[in-house]
């Protein structure tokens, strides 16, 4: 079962940073955290992963509390393109996903 | 990144039928693959693992004789809707993780079959 909470909804300016929280209290010591999106018709889309330490890639960054109780998935400069559903899941290796219900980000103009 | 290819992308079927999807890891050799099935503004959903050379393992709740897998070999995996009905109409949606262990070993997603049932 899905063991993470998002907001249903958040909306960003272009430009801005979009910053998406995730809460995932029951995480366990050996599960990671990993952020999907998806645009509307489309497979889920990988962004990026974490255990412990904060990540960044080319896309986005990944910051995950030190009780790793919670996670914000920051886009530093949202466009248009960035549009989508983001899920927050928390699994072991890559391995079954469940998904949450995610985060509904609308970047506007 | 590595790509997984869905085939159909869309198909239309008549209630009673099967339909096969076909789900294929077209530059990596996949010995693991998922199966999810999504409703309208709904998230996805897991159905069931699909391991190469042995049987899936299916999600509590899902018909393992309704929802047949089939992953024969390194690079392909079939969904076989049996019997369909309206209620089946969804979209499904495959992943694959790339082999090997460790945390590194990322999963790609194909990008999903719309089944509709009439």
């Amino acid at each position: 079962d899905a063991k993470t909470t998002q907001p249903p909804s958040m909306d960003c300016a272009e430009g801005r940073a979009a910053n998406l929280p995730c809460n995932h209290s029951t995480i366990s010591g050996n599960e990671y955290v990993y952020w999907y999106r998806q645009i509307h018709s489309q497979g889920p889309q990988y962004i990026i992963h974490g255990l412990k330490n904060n990540e960044t890639n080319e896309m986005a960054s990944l910051i995950i509390t030190e009780d790793r109780k919670s996670s914000t998935l920051i886009l530093p400069h949202a466009t248009l393109r960035d549009t989508a559903v983001y899920y927050c899941i928390v699994a072991y290796n890559f391995n079954k996903f469940y998904f949450g219900s995610g985060t509904k980000l609308n970047v506007k103009p | 990144g590595a790509v997984v290819s869905q085939h159909p992308s869309r198909v239309i079927c008549k209630s009673g039928t099967s339909v096969k999807i076909e789900c294929r890891s077209l530059d990596f050799q996949a010995t693991t693959m998922f199966w999810y099935r999504q409703f309208p503004k709904q998230s996805l959903m897991l159905m069931a693992t699909s391991n190469e050379g042995s049987k899936a393992t299916y999600e509590q709740g899902v018909e393992k004789d309704k929802f047949l897998i089939n992953h024969a070999s390194l690079t392909l995996s079939t969904l076989t809707v049996t019997s369909a009905h309206p209620e089946d109409s969804s979209f499904y949606i495959c992943s694959a993780r790339l082999p090997g262990q460790g945390a590194w070993t990322e999963a790609f997603f194909g990008q999903g079959t719309r089944l509709t049932v009439v």
